[in-house]
């Protein structure tokens, strides 16, 4: 059974990285049948896409975020990661990794909040 | 980029009916979308896939009292014999040229 499951810091300033972790774990990050992502949830708001991957290789990303996301993955841990720059405020959520079948998100981890403060 | 609109808003008895609309953009109405459920403090939970056509394909484990339909660029998804459980939000999601689109969600609340 596909698992996957977000790692990171808890609490990152602002202007600075935040640096995420998916690993997955009951299918190969590796497969051509699946695209990778991520997605983010403000307190008390609704899901927005930060971007995903495809085949280790092709990524792609939220254009109100391109700047400053960065999405890339270690195929001999079974992993993807997500680097967002310059953080602020309106930063904090909480950060699902997912994976897409035929595009469609079918696989959640369970999520991981990130507050951004000083 | 397509557009997902949905009610910020429903509400129906235990053990009744209740359809949620998710509606795409104009020049989009013939896309595919998925739904998703998230129950308090909970990550989200793919439902189903909901095909152009109507045809839907549903997620391991999602109850037969959820099902999908379509009407132009409106997108239901009905939940029959309401539960207290089914008491979440519910999002709708697509696709174009690599970049995916969340609706703003539905809160459903279970009377």
């Amino acid at each position: 059974q596909l698992q996957l499951q977000e790692s990171g810091p808890g609490l990152v300033k602002p202007s600075e990285t935040l640096s995420l972790t998916c690993t997955v774990s009951g299918g190969s990050i590796s497969s051509r049948s699946y695209y990778w992502g991520w997605i983010r949830q403000s307190p008390g708001k609704g899901l927005e896409w930060i971007g995903s991957m495809f085949y280790s290789v092709n990524t792609y990303y939220n254009p109100s975020l391109k700047s400053r996301v960065t999405i890339s993955v270690d195929t001999s841990k079974n992993h993807f990661s997500l680097k967002l720059t310059s953080l602020t405020a309106a930063d904090t959520a909480v950060y699902y990794c997912a994976r897409h079948s035929s595009r469609a998100t079918d696989s959640w981890g369970q999520g991981t909040l990130v507050t951004v403060s000083s | 980029q397509p557009v997902l609109t949905q009610s910020s808003s429903a509400s129906a008895s235990l053990g009744s009916s209740v359809k949620l609309t998710c509606t795409l953009s104009s020049g989009h109405s013939t896309y595919i979308i998925a739904w998703h459920q998230q129950q308090p403090g909970k990550a989200p939970r793919y439902l189903m896939k909901l095909e152009g056509s109507g045809s839907y394909n549903k997620g391991s484990g999602v109850p037969d009292r959820f099902s999908g339909s379509i009407s132009g660029a409106d997108r239901y998804l009905t939940i029959s014999n309401l539960q207290f459980e089914d008491e979440a939000d519910y999002y709708c999601e697509t696709w174009d040229s690599n970049v995916w689109v969340f609706g703003g969600g539905t809160k459903l609340t279970v009377l």
